[in-house]
């Protein structure tokens, strides 16, 4: 099965600068990648997701770049806010298949 | 985008216990629903694929006869954990897809059980 691997595990950043987390996966059926942010006690919500067709995509300060030769895909936040602070989980999915979830990394932007 | 309702979001109850935590899509029909288990400060750990009006698929190492899942209809599905013990406890939050947009991935509220 499909094996996601997510680092770093935690990461702190000051205020404004951009903080980059990397995800890997095993499975090359895989073609759906979505990043997750979860804050304490409450449910991951998406907040952004590309497919393998693509190879980067951008929402404002959040972009996700994906290489699929490579089998690795990265979110990058840009201008971090201390609002920005959570934990982020990667995913891969292959379409109307289960989820596997990287190991979560757990930004801090300091103020 | 979707609406994934889960209840309870907190319950706290003896050992031996059964109790039932509810999952229901608000806004649209998932014909598949995941359970996922989340110890602090891990990642989600799924138990179980629940199809509507199928059997639901377990992970390796996860007991069917203690986490009953049931998927009766498009916009409802429940897991008991029987006899619940201690070592239960956890954050268990469930997620939808939804039948006419299958990519995307819906998740519950949560919901904390504690087994004292």
């Amino acid at each position: 099965g499909e094996n996601v691997e997510q680092h770093p595990s935690t990461l702190s950043v000051q205020e404004g600068d951009s903080a980059v987390i990397k995800c890997t996966y095993s499975d090359s059926a895989s073609n759906y990648f979505p990043w997750y942010k979860q804050e304490l006690g409450k449910r991951p919500q998406l907040i952004i997701d590309i497919r393998s067709n693509v190879g980067e995509k951008k929402d404002q300060r959040i972009a996700v770049t994906l290489n699929k030769t490579a089998k690795h895909f990265s979110l990058h936040i840009t201008e971090t806010q201390p609002e920005d602070s959570a934990v982020y989980f990667c995913a891969a999915s292959v379409t109307g298949n289960q989820f596997y979830f990287g190991t979560g990394t757990s930004l801090t932007v300091i103020p | 985008g979707a609406v994934v309702s889960q209840h309870p979001s907190w319950v706290i109850c003896k050992s031996g216990t059964s109790v039932k935590i509810e999952c229901r899509s608000l806004d649209f029909q998932a014909t598949t629903m995941f359970w996922y288990r989340q110890f602090p400060k891990q990642s989600l750990m799924l138990m179980a694929t629940s199809n509507e009006g199928s059997k639901a698929t377990y992970e390796q190492g996860v007991e069917k006869d203690k986490f009953l899942i049931n998927h009766a209809s498009l916009t409802l599905s429940t897991l008991t954990v029987t006899s619940a013990h201690p070592e239960d406890s956890s954050f268990y939050i469930c997620s939808a897809r939804s039948s006419s947009a299958s990519e995307k991935l819906f998740f519950g509220s949560g919901t904390q059980l504690s087994v004292l």
